[in-house]
Parts: structure tokens; C-alpha cells; sequence
């Protein structure tokens, strides 16, 4: 069955970077893109960017540009993501999601890592 | 970029049929995908496509689409059908970029 598994939680200081992994398993990690998605506590969800694991081309949302980078492993079928400067708004709830049917067909999803970012 | 708009929140009687909706220019081009998300989970896909549902999705959920505007219908609605509700669609700049609704708050009554 397919899963995804994230690791696990982080607390980090402003000004801080973190990098979440989500480890794929089930399938063909590079049939598939892997998007971020992420959702402070209370709010809703926010897109932040695709890549595909075969080619290993990205693409991040404008908010994100030059602060996010989403990379991979193949040989051991995970996708990382990381965050750099990070600030007290950035605290919340990481998710890695698969590509599925169309682009914006997200159809598994990881258990999510909570990110705090305090000083 | 794009942006897509849903009610804050939402109620409908146990047993009975509730449209969710969802706005934005994008829709006009591309199909809105939808999922459902239950506090402290992670969210999980119900509607993508012109109407399609995943496997283990109940067949009271269904979708469609009109000009701006997608609509996610739950027929029949349950008790394990309250949760929040997030749609999705493509940028309407045309590249690969995605952006999701603010989400409706379902209540089932």
C-alpha cells in the first residue's frame, strides 16, 4: 500500500532552517511528483511548491521563492523539503503530498511534522 | 496568481443534501479537486477530475463544475461527514503552481 512517512517533529529558532524528509513506499517514487503543503494551527491549507522526482525539477509558490528548496533521494525513495529563515509565522503543520491524476490531484498524503519556530 | 473562494461554514440535517461550494477565475479553465481533512488528520482526496471519486469514497460525494464556480454535493449526508472542506485547483497563469481554497466548516446537525 502506499504511504508516505514524514519525519518527525522540530522546534527551531528564528532565522533557523529545517528540512523535513517524507519517505516514500508502495509505488515507483519517480513516477510520481511529490508536492509541500502546509497549515498553521486553525488555518487552512497553503501550497507551497511541487517537484518531480524523476527529473528533479521544482516549482515553489511566489511566498516561498528563494526561501524553500524541495530535493530528493531516489535510492532510498524520500523527499525532502527545506525552509530557511525561518520566522514565528512559519510554525505549523508539514505535509508531503503525491502527484496523482492531474496536477492537482493529491492523492496520499504524509502524516505531517509540526514546525515550531520559537525563540 | 489565483485565489479560490468557499464559505466559512456550512450545516445540513443528518440525511439530507449539502452543496459546498467553491469560486475563482481558474475554474473556468481547470477542475477544482477536493478534500476532506478531520481534526487532527492529515487531509484526504474525495472529488478530482470532472468527477471522480478514489477508491473507498463514498458515492454520496460527487462534484461539478459551472463557469467560475465548483461544487462538491455529499447526498445524504452522515455524521462522519462533518469535517472542514478544501478545494483545490491549478493557477490561472497556466503553469504547474497550485492553490487551494480557505475552507468550509461542515456541520452535520
Amino acid at each position: 500500500q502506499v504511504q508516505l512517512v514524514q519525519s518527525g517533529a522540530e522546534v527551531k529558532k528564528p532565522g533557523a532552517s529545517v528540512k523535513v524528509s517524507c519517505k516514500a513506499s508502495g509505488y515507483t517514487f519517480t513516477s510520481y511528483d511529490i508536492n509541500w503543503v502546509r497549515q498553521a494551527t486553525g488555518q487552512g491549507l497553503e501550497w507551497m511548491g511541487w517537484m518531480n522526482p524523476n527529473s528533479g525539477n521544482t516549482g515553489y509558490a511566489q511566498k516561498f521563492q528563494g526561501r524553500v528548496t524541495m530535493t530528493r533521494n531516489t535510492s532510498i525513495s524520500t523527499a525532502y523539503m527545506e525552509l530557511s529563515s525561518l520566522r514565528s509565522e512559519d510554525t505549523a503543520v508539514y505535509y508531503c503530498a503525491r502527484g496523482g491524476a492531474t496536477v492537482t490531484t493529491f492523492d496520499y498524503w504524509g502524516q505531517g511534522t509540526l514546525v515550531t519556530v520559537s525563540s | 496568481s489565483s485565489e479560490l473562494t468557499q464559505d466559512p461554514a456550512v450545516s445540513v440535517a443528518l440525511g439530507q443534501t449539502v452543496r459546498i461550494t467553491c469560486q475563482g477565475d481558474s475554474l473556468r479553465s481547470y477542475y477544482a479537486s477536493w478534500y476532506q481533512q478531520k481534526p487532527g488528520q492529515a487531509p484526504v482526496l474525495v472529488i478530482y477530475g470532472k468527477n471522480n471519486r478514489p477508491s473507498g469514497i463514498p458515492d454520496r460525494f460527487s462534484g461539478s463544475s459551472s463557469g467560475n464556480t465548483a461544487s462538491l454535493t455529499i447526498t445524504g449526508a452522515q455524521a462522519e461527514d462533518e469535517a472542514d472542506y478544501y478545494c483545490n485547483s491549478r493557477d490561472s497563469s497556466g503553469n504547474h503552481h497550485v492553490v487551494f481554497g480557505g475552507g468550509t466548516k461542515l456541520t452535520v446537525l
